[in-house]
């Protein structure tokens, strides 16, 4: 049972585009969703993250929408660059019981074609 | 400049062979995670401690894998026999207890 589904599975983008990815979960006890931004060869690194009780978050050119009433969330990057050409992905974990475990999306490969 | 470090970075090895992966948490950090990437299957949990006490190895096969905190500073996952099925990046994170995991960049895993 994949309890976090993520779509596109991948996305190219001109460069200054908008680059949306979209996230659905079915476990209503997470409450913490963070994206993650994996470079070929490292491992995923958090990118930006946003707790249910708000409905978006913006961090520089990205920015987290949140809709709890769906069960969605989704990413997206403002002016796209070559340089954010990675796979993303997007995770749900339940920290209010003081746990951290991650349950990730499959990913997204993003491609910012110059 | 405080990092995960995981080792080998590369391991090829022949089916049957013992294979170990080691983890170096960031200092202070309580919570240890190992988790498996695949194209097919994505990001998986094999196990997490806390404490260096296995609070959860229900992703892991097992009869074949084992995960250990033999201290703070190292954790390691122990494949024994390896399997071809088992070629994937392993990656270690650590973190404070609720706070946010750091990843290591990985073991790059081939059983031939």
């Amino acid at each position: 049972q994949q309890q976090v589904k993520q779509s596109p599975q991948s996305l190219i983008v001109q460069k200054g585009g908008i680059s949306i990815i979209n996230c659905a979960y079915e476990n209503t006890a997470f409450d913490y969703f963070p994206w993650y931004q994996q470079f070929p060869g490292k491992g995923p690194a958090l990118l930006i993250a946003i707790r249910p009780d708000v409905s978006e978050k913006k961090e520089g050119r990205f920015t987290i929408s949140f809709n709890k009433s769906a069960k969605q969330f989704s990413l997206h990057i403002m002016d796209s660059q070559p340089g954010d050409s990675a796979t993303y992905f997007c995770a749900a974990s339940k920290r209010s019981s003081g746990y951290s475990t991650l349950t990730f999306g499959k990913g997204t490969m993003l491609l910012v074609s110059p | 400049d405080a990092r995960v470090t995981q080792t080998p970075r590369h391991k090829v090895t022949e089916m049957g062979q013992e294979v170990t992966m080691r983890c170096q948490p960031i200092l202070g950090h309580n919570t240890v995670f190992w988790y498996r990437q695949t194209m097919m299957q994505g990001l998986e949990l094999l196990a997490y401690f806390r404490n260096r006490a296995p609070l959860d190895d229900s992703g892991m096969p097992k009869d074949r894998f084992s995960a250990e905190m033999p201290d703070a500073t190292l954790a390691t996952l122990k494949i024994q026999p390896s399997e071809p099925r088992d070629s994937a990046v392993y990656f270690c994170a650590s973190a404070l207890e609720g706070t946010e995991a750091f990843f290591g960049q990985g073991t790059r895993l081939t059983v031939v």
